[in-house]
């Protein structure tokens, strides 16, 4: 799987957009960008993925680079409620291939 | 559907002793894993399954076994427990559509404490 590299933390107002970089510069071309959260003391969350076209869901929306090499999570109105560690994992979505959890950001919403 | 459940949510025990951290499901998915995360870290994947009666090891499997004699059930076995063995314990599952895996679901852990 290719690495990633995320801000160690990030501070977000509440009801402002969250936008949280990841950058794969190595990422190959049948692996996907998968992003999960895990709120304090919970088992993680996922929040969305993608391949190479933008994504959106009821959650948030997906932005990758054209070249792939780096994507951004946008949480458009973030609450206190999305406090989380957001974990950016590059994978190929095989039977064999687990989930890499490295890091994360800690994303720290802010009244 | 109750999702992923797990049992203790809690567990003190002993340098040298065994125990069984139990993981299901019943959403009826092939694959399920556990995961240990450590203070501060990321997770870090100990055994894996693809289906009943198949299991693999993941990156941290030393110390731990696991069987699949069901599609529900996933046990993770702590032969003799050590104090580099505290972590909190996660459960996962999820299923294959056209050879894609799908999004994992996880449990809510359990908070394994060895003395």
């Amino acid at each position: 799987d290719a690495k990633t590299t995320q801000p160690t933390s990030m501070d977000c107002a509440e009801g402002r957009a969250a936008n949280l970089p990841c950058n794969h510069s190595t990422i190959s071309g049948n692996e996907y960008v998968y992003w999960y959260r895990q709120i304090h003391s919970q088992g993680p969350q996922y929040i969305i993925h993608g391949l190479k076209n933008n994504e959106t869901n009821e959650m948030a929306s997906l932005i990758i680079t054209e070249d792939r090499k780096s994507s951004t999570l946008i949480l458009p109105h973030a609450t206190l409620r999305d406090t989380a560690v957001y974990y950016c994992i590059v994978r190929v979505p095989n039977a064999g291939n687990m989930l890499t959890f490295g890091g994360g950001t800690r994303l720290m919403v802010k009244p | 559907n109750a999702g992923v459940t797990q049992t203790p949510k809690f567990q003190v025990l002993k340098t040298g002793q065994s125990m069984t951290l139990q993981c299901a499901q019943d959403m009826n998915h092939e694959y399920m894993s556990w995961y240990r995360q450590d203070p501060g870290m990321g997770l870090r994947l100990i055994h894996y399954s693809v289906g009943a009666g198949i299991t693999d090891q993941g990156e941290v499997p030393n110390g731990y076994n696991v069987s699949r004699s069901t599609t529900e059930d996933f046990p993770l076995r702590l032969l003799s427990a050590a104090p580099s063995q505290t972590s909190v314990y996660f459960c996962a599952s999820s299923y294959f559509l056209a050879g894609v895996q799908e999004t994992q679901y996880f449990g809510p852990g359990t908070r394994l404490l060895v003395l």
